[in-house]
């Protein structure tokens, strides 16, 4: 079973910078890698689907890329509304399962 | 748009079962996979299973296997989630989402269910 590990656990940055997220595949998942945001008492948020491909209505600052093993979220220029966790997320499709990495805090320095 | 509603939170002793519901509307219910997620207090987020609306097929974790069963009600829109012979360590909010056929991601999300473990 494919597994997911982000770094760094936690980032803290200042709104205007630059945030750099990375999640890495135990195995070749090709480009079928997710990426979710999620703020405090809510649901999870889709953002970026088959690694580059940004959900309907997320802005232009969120950029998925990668492929195989390596994957990267960048948020060009934090706005305050994107201090949350971020969550990476693909399937395994043998057993089928579908996994999520433990997550990146991105917090307000 | 795509419109998910869940039931509200339970509270349950240890060995009991809980059902969760969650209510599709916004688009055509069998369209769509349902996927069931959780996340205990201050954890990430955990896939528990999916049901195929259409056929009512199903793929559940390996560790849920044997307690969690999963159906539908496609007369209503409703997806089911029952986890039985709970333990303490299964409370959580539990989410249902959708996953489109062309797709491995989930798409929408339902606000979430907190279910309590509790003697």
């Amino acid at each position: 079973e494919i597994v997911l590990t982000q770094s760094p656990a936690t980032l803290s940055l200042s709104p205007g910078e630059r945030a750099t997220l990375s999640c890495r595949a135990s195995q070749n998942v090709s480009d079928y890698l997710a990426w979710y945001q999620q703020k405090p008492a809510q649901a999870p948020r889709l953002l970026i689907y088959d690694a580059s491909n940004r959900a309907t209505g997320i802005p232009a600052r969120f950029n998925g890329s990668g492929s195989g093993t390596d994957f990267t979220l960048t948020i060009s220029s934090l706005e305050p509304e994107d201090f949350a966790v971020y969550y990476c997320q693909q399937r395994n499709h043998w057993p089928v399962t579908w996994t999520f990495g433990q997550g990146t805090k991105v917090e307000i320095k | 748009q795509v419109h998910l509603v869940q039931s509200g939170a339970e509270v349950k002793k240890p060995g009991a079962s809980v059902t969760v519901s969650c209510k599709a509307s916004g688009y055509t219910f069998t369209d769509s996979f349902i996927h069931w997620v959780r996340q205990a207090p201050g954890q990430g987020l955990e896939w528990v299973g999916r049901i195929n609306p259409n056929s009512g097929g199903t793929y559940y974790g390996q560790k849920f296997q044997g307690r969690v069963t999963m159906t539908r009600d496609t007369s209503i829109s409703t997806a089911y989630m029952e986890l039985s012979r709970m333990r303490s360590d299964d409370t959580a909010v539990y989410y249902c989402a959708t996953q489109q056929h062309n797709g491995d991601h989930f798409d929408d999300w339902g606000p979430g269910t907190l279910v309590t473990i509790s003697s």
